[in-house]
């Protein structure tokens, strides 16, 4: 079975910086996809970054990177220039590729971005 | 921007007694998916529906749960009856086609209490 760990359960920082928010995975398949998602206070869940397992170059989006470690099974998510509208629960997923297979979630990374 | 919708956004409810939450997708998503998310962890997939008919409902108490998608839009699951341990947020959310290419849009949750 699949598992996702996430092993800090809060962090802090200040406004500007950077901050990396650390997941492991296991699993014995070849070909999946990796997430973040974000989950702002009161406010619904979104996407805020995607992998797939094949490709070697790590996503990244505006702000947003990650450092994808296949062979270590890391997957972990850099904020740069940290923002107050970061503040939210993190979590990272897990999929199988192929239809209709389900994400898995980590437990969540409580972030909270200081002024 | 189109929005995955939700009600209600809080239930408090009794044991013992029944609930019913309501789900809209993004129109043409033909993928709706049911997740649970007790306090401190990551969602966990309840049932997942393409179109009309259920995918996965491996996860779901069906002796106390049930789901229906019956036109293949809208959505409603109940509980009946509720346990202490059914408090949690409960997420909706749909995707286009439930592939592993798509992405999952998520609502805004109902927040239920079971006292």
């Amino acid at each position: 079975a699949q598992t996702v760990t996430q092993s800090q359960p809060e962090m802090s920082v200040q406004e500007a910086e950077t901050v990396t928010l650390s997941c492991t995975y296991d699993t014995s398949e070849s070909n999946y996809y990796l997430f973040w998602y974000k989950q702002p206070p009161s406010r619904q869940m979104i996407l805020v970054i995607r992998q797939e397992a094949y490709k070697q170059q790590n996503a990244t989006e505006n702000r947003f990177s990650v450092n994808f470690q296949k062979a270590a099974k890391s997957f972990s998510l850099k904020i740069s220039d940290s923002q107050l509208g970061d503040t939210a629960m993190y979590f990272c997923a897990f999929m199988t590729s192929g239809r209709d297979d389900k994400i898995i979630f980590g437990k969540g990374t409580r972030l909270h971005i200081l002024p | 921007e189109a929005e995955v919708a939700q009600s209600p956004r809080y239930k408090i409810t009794e044991k013992s007694q029944a609930v019913a939450f309501w789900c809209d997708p993004i129109s043409g998503h033909a993928t709706l998916y049911w997740y649970r998310q007790i306090l401190g962890q990551g969602p966990e997939l309840l049932v997942q529906f393409q179109d009309e008919s259920v995918v996965d409902d491996s996860q779901l108490p069906k002796d106390r749960f049930s789901a229906e998608r019956l036109k293949g839009v809208d959505s409603t699951l109940k509980i009946q009856p509720a346990e202490l341990g059914d408090s949690a947020m409960y997420l909706c959310a749909s995707s286009l086609a439930g592939r592993d290419t798509d992405t999952q849009y998520f609502g805004p949750g109902t927040r239920l209490t079971v006292l």
